[in-house]
């Protein structure tokens, strides 16, 4: 089956950084990738959606300064948490939509980020 | 825009027991409903989904029905497992593009 991947799986760091998590599409190409939020104990939140070559179409509240996407291939799309603060830590998840009958037609979820911010 | 609401939030059952889990969409737009399992940690895998020209989809242990009339949904699990125990989202879009997920079910399977 299609798989996707998602790195780092956990990451901490410090009040003011900034974080760069990754999602690929292993075994397939995606021209649309999907990044969503989630709190402990709550449902998925999506943020933006990211098509190959072109900016990223972002959610009503969620800031695209912020929150950068780049999804500058068919098999990578990146989410770059700028200067993350407390409440900005959360899990984030990636998802794919590849372009061939057989992964069209779903949506493929990575593993996740659980991003800890001191 | 589509709203899913998912009910119950928390559902106990013993091991070889049914689980039924209901969801409702508000957008007639939307012909897509996917279910999620989600275990501590991790991103939510699909375990069935259904198309709106269908009413009934079976996979095994796991069953998914819909009524568009009402617009519900529901995801039904036979013969229970304790590793059925997870967190379950349902979900619904227009195509295969942004999900709308419901709220989850914490279903735990006793042995």
């Amino acid at each position: 089956g299609a798989v996707v991947s998602q790195h780092p799986s956990r990451v901490i760091c410090k009040s003011g950084t900034s974080v760069k998590i990754e999602c690929r599409s292993l075994d397939f190409q995606a021209t649309t990738m999907f990044w969503y939020r989630q709190f402990p104990k709550q449902s998925l939140m999506l943020m933006a959606t990211s098509n190959e070559g072109s900016k990223a179409t972002y959610e009503q509240g969620v800031e695209k300064d912020k929150f950068l996407i780049n999804h500058a291939s068919l098999t990578l799309s990146t989410l770059t948490v700028t200067s993350a603060h407390p409440e900005d830590s959360s899990f984030y998840i990636c998802s794919a939509r590849g372009t061939d009958p057989a992964t069209n037609e779903k949506l493929f979820f990575g593993s996740g980020t659980q991003l800890s911010v001191l | 825009g589509e709203n899913v609401e998912q009910h119950p939030s928390t559902l106990s059952v013993q091991e070889g027991d049914s689980a039924v889990i209901k969801c409702t969409y508000s957008d007639s737009a939307s012909n897509y409903f996917p279910w999620y399992k989600q275990e501590l940690g991790k991103g939510p895998q699909l375990i069935i989904d259904i198309r709106s020209n269908v009413g009934e989809k079976k996979d095994q242990r796991i069953a998914v029905t819909l009524n568009k009339t009402a617009k519900h949904f529901s995801l039904h699990i036979t013969e229970t497992q304790p590793e059925d125990s997870a967190v379950y989202f349902c979900a619904a879009s227009e195509g295969f593009q942004k999900l709308v997920f419901g709220t989850g079910t914490r279903l735990l399977v006793s042995p």
